[in-house]
C-alpha cells in the first residue's frame, strides 16, 4: 500500500523557536496534501489543506502565519510552527492524496513538545 | 463545532463477540463517511467505507451501515479480535473527497 512519512516523528523545541515537519509521500504522488492536529483525547482537527504549487488553504480559527505550509513538490509538504508555545504541543498528522482523488493516506504523525 | 460525533469514547468487548461503534453526523452535505483505526503514536490507518447512495458496505469481518435519515453510521467488528484493540475514528466528507471531520474516536479493547 501507499507510504506516508513524517519526519521527526518527536521534537521537543523551547518556547519562541520554529519548527519544521516535514510530511513525504514515498511511492505516490500528492497534488493535495492536509495537515490535522489531534490533543490528547481529542479528535483530529483538520487544520490546513496544502496544494502542490499554490498556497494553503486555512481551517477557520488556524493562523496561518503561525502554521507555514509550504507544498513544493508532489511528494512533500512542510509544516513549520512558528515562535512555539506551550500550548502548540501537539500531535500533528499529515495526510496525502492520490492524484486521481480515490485515496487518502495518512502519515504516523509528529509528536511536538514545547517547553 | 463538532458535526461529526461518537458518543461513547470506549467499548469493551469479548474476543469472539461482535465490537458495535456507533457514529452520528449534523452536516447533511457529508456524502462519504470512512472508519479509521488508529494505534497509539501512529497515523490512522484506513478500514472501511460507505458513499452515502448506499446503506450497508461489508469487508471481512468489518460491516459499516449508514442510516441516512437519522444521520447515523455504525461500524460492526465480528468476531471481535485481541488485535481490533485501538481507537477507532469516525470520519465524514462532503462531496469530492478531500478534506475529512473527524469524531472524537471510541477506544476499543478486546478482551480474551
Amino acid at each position: 500500500g501507499a507510504v506516508v512519512s513524517q519526519h521527526p516523528s518527536r521534537v521537543i523545541c523551547k518556547s519562541g523557536t520554529s519548527v519544521k515537519i516535514e510530511c513525504r509521500s514515498l511511492d505516490f504522488q500528492a497534488t493535495t496534501m492536509f495537515w490535522y492536529r489531534q490533543f490528547p483525547k481529542q479528535s483530529l482537527m483538520l487544520m490546513a489543506t496544502s496544494n502542490e504549487g499554490s498556497k494553503a488553504t486555512y481551517e477557520q480559527g488556524v493562523e496561518k502565519d503561525k502554521f507555514l505550509i509550504n507544498h513544493a513538490s508532489l511528494t512533500l509538504s512542510t509544516l513549520t510552527v512558528t515562535s512555539a508555545h506551550p500550548e502548540d504541543s501537539s500531535f500533528y498528522i499529515c495526510s496525502a492524496q492520490t492524484t486521481d482523488g480515490d485515496e487518502q493516506y495518512f502519515g504516523p504523525g509528529t509528536r511536538l513538545t514545547v517547553t | 463545532d463538532q458535526q461529526v460525533k461518537q458518543n461513547s469514547p470506549s467499548l469493551s468487548v469479548q474476543e469472539g463477540r461482535i465490537s458495535i461503534l456507533n457514529c452520528d453526523y449534523t452536516n447533511s452535505m457529508f456524502d462519504y463517511f470512512l472508519w479509521y483505526k488508529k494505534y497509539p503514536a501512529e497515523g490512522p490507518t484506513f478500514l472501511i467505507s460507505i458513499s452515502s447512495i448506499k446503506d450497508k458496505n461489508e469487508d471481512g469481518r468489518f460491516t459499516v451501515f449508514l442510516n441516512k435519515s437519522a444521520k447515523h453510521l455504525s461500524l460492526h467488528i465480528v468476531p471481535s479480535q485481541p488485535g481490533d484493540s485501538a481507537v477507532y475514528f469516525c470520519a465524514a466528507s462532503g462531496r469530492g473527497w478531500g478534506k475529512l471531520q473527524f469524531g472524537a474516536g471510541t477506544q476499543v479493547v478486546v478482551t480474551p
